[in-house]
C-alpha cells in the first residue's frame, strides 16, 4: 500500500534560518508526491509536485523539495523562513494504480519564531 | 478561475441529528473528492467521483454517510444520524483528471466546512 510519513510533528526554526520539513514514502510503483500547506480555518494549498524529471522542484512562495529515490524522501525546504510560513504542511503520494488516490501523511506543524 | 467552493463554513449539531455539507468544484473538473480531517491528522478519502459516478468509497461509512454527484458537477455529502466522532472538518477537493496522464494532476481544496457534532 501507498503511504507517506512525516516524522516530526512540529518544527521550530528562526526567521532568516533555513527551514527542513521532512518527508519519505512507500510505493510500490512510480512516486508522485506533493506538498500542501493548511493555514488555521483554511483548505489545503498546493505548493509543489514531483512527478519526474529533476530531483530538485520549485514551488509557490520560494519553497522547493528535493526528491531522494534511495532514500525514499521527499523533504520540503526554504532557504529563508518567514514568521508567516507559520502553518500546517502535509506531504502526499498519489497512487495511479488505485484510481490516483491520494495519500496524506499526518503533518508537521512549522513555527516560525521572530 | 474560482477555486472549490463550499458551504457551510461552520456547522453545530446534536448527535443523532443530520446534516449536508455542499461542493462546488472547479470548473470543468471531472474528479471530485471528499476527505474528512480530523484535529491533528491528514486528511482521510472519504469519496471519490469521476463525472458523476463513484470511483471510490471504500473508506466511507455507509450506514450513516451518503454522497451524491448527480449531474456530474456540484456534490453533496450527509450524514444521517451524526455521532460525535464525525466532529471534523470536512474537505471537498477536485482535478483535472484527464484520462491520460491523471497522475499528474494536482488536487485543489476549497476551505472545508468545520463541523461539531455535540
Amino acid at each position: 500500500a501507498q503511504s507517506v510519513a512525516q516524522p516530526e510533528d512540529q518544527v521550530n526554526v528562526a526567521e532568516g534560518n533555513p527551514l527542513t520539513v521532512k518527508c519519505t514514502y512507500s510505493v510500490s510503483g512510480n512516486p508522485y508526491l506533493f506538498w500542501y500547506v493548511q493555514y488555521p480555518n483554511r483548505g489545503l494549498q498546493f505548493l509543489l509536485k514531483y512527478i519526474t524529471g529533476d530531483n530538485l522542484v520549485k514551488g509557490s512562495y520560494g519553497f522547493e523539495a528535493e526528491f531522494n529515490k534511495s532514500q525514499t524522501s521527499f523533504h520540503l525546504k526554504k532557504p529563508s523562513a518567514l514568521v508567516s510560513d507559520s502553518a500546517l504542511y502535509f506531504c502526499a503520494v498519489r497512487d495511479e494504480n488505485n484510481f490516483n488516490k491520494f495519500y496524506f501523511g499526518s503533518g508537521t506543524k512549522l513555527n516560525v519564531k521572530p | 478561475e474560482a477555486g472549490v467552493a463550499q458551504s457551510p463554513r461552520y456547522k453545530i449539531i446534536e448527535k443523532r441529528q443530520s446534516v449536508a455539507f455542499w461542493c462546488n468544484p472547479i470548473s470543468g473538473h471531472a474528479t471530485l473528492y471528499w476527505y474528512q480531517q480530523i484535529l491533528g491528522q491528514g486528511p482521510k478519502l472519504l469519496i471519490q467521483f469521476q463525472n458523476n459516478g463513484v470511483v471510490d468509497d471504500s473508506q466511507l461509512p455507509k450506514d450513516r454517510f451518503s454522497a451524491e454527484r448527480l449531474k456530474g458537477v456540484d456534490s453533496t455529502l450527509k450524514i444521517q444520524p451524526a455521532k460525535l466522532e464525525d466532529s471534523a472538518v470536512y474537505l471537498c477537493a477536485s482535478s483535472r483528471n484527464k484520462r491520460t496522464l491523471a497522475f499528474r494532476e494536482t488536487q485543489y481544496f476549497g476551505p472545508g466546512t468545520r463541523l461539531l457534532v455535540l
